[in-house]
């Protein structure tokens, strides 16, 4: 079962930065929160992850927090290409698959 | 490096027949994972092989197998088709340790008339 809980929708302006929140308040010690986003219908695409520091790479940013039960999936200029549904998830690390939850289905508007 | 590729893309099936979908991973990469999504259910793990055996097992019924070659490439099947079976397919492939990353493939959409 998905460990995650994540708004529904955003919307967000065109250059603005995205800030996506997620909920994992049961994630253990030593769990990762990967993000993907998947643009309709097309097969997820990875983003970011991370386990207690705060990450960066070309395409986003992912803030967690100190007690690690939540965290924020930053893309800092929004463009329309971006809009699609982000996945936040916990990787449990005694099997190699992911759980999947409903995500946010971000909006980038002109 | 190429990415993960999935065959065929499209696919038409009637209820009661059965299907072979096709993986083929990231060079290099062991693992490769089966996912479904419908609208209903959302991604829903299905199993996962490494070098040529399930490693795990989501919650499906025996109707749907997999099986993995010395390549790494997978195939599931899907027998005796329903109409709910209907949905996107998608393999994901990674090295295999608990902290390689997932890279999934464009997925294959099966419709079941």
């Amino acid at each position: 079962d998905a460990k995650t809980t994540q708004p529904p929708s955003m919307d967000c302006a065109e250059g603005r930065a995205a800030n996506l929140p997620c909920n994992h308040s049961t994630i253990s010690g030593n769990e990762y929160v990967y993000w993907y986003r998947q643009i309709h219908s097309q097969g997820p695409q990875y983003i970011i992850h991370g386990l207690k520091n705060n990450e960066t790479n070309e395409m986003a940013s992912l803030i967690i927090t100190e007690d690690r039960k939540s965290s924020t999936l930053i893309l800092p200029h929004a463009t329309l290409r971006d809009t699609a549904v982000y996945y936040c998830i916990v990787r449990y690390l005694t099997g190699n698959q992911f759980y999947f939850g409903t995500g946010t289905s971000l909006t980038v508007i002109p | 490096k190429a990415g993960v590729t999935q065959t065929p893309r499209y696919l038409i099936k009637t209820r009661g027949q059965q299907v072979t979908l096709s993986c083929s991973p990231i060079s290099g990469h062991r693992s490769v994972s089966w996912y479904q999504q419908t609208p209903g259910q959302g991604l829903q793990f299905l199993f996962e092989y490494f070098s040529e055996t399930q490693r795990n097992k989501g919650n499906f019924p025996g109707r749907f197998s997999g099986r993995q070659f010395s390549n790494s490439r997978s195939e599931m099947n899907v027998s005796t088709l329903e109409l709910g079976d209907s949905a996107l397919y998608l393999c994901a492939s990674s090295g295999g340790t608990a902290t390689d990353t997932q890279y999934f493939g464009p997925g294959t959409r099966l419709t079941v008339l």
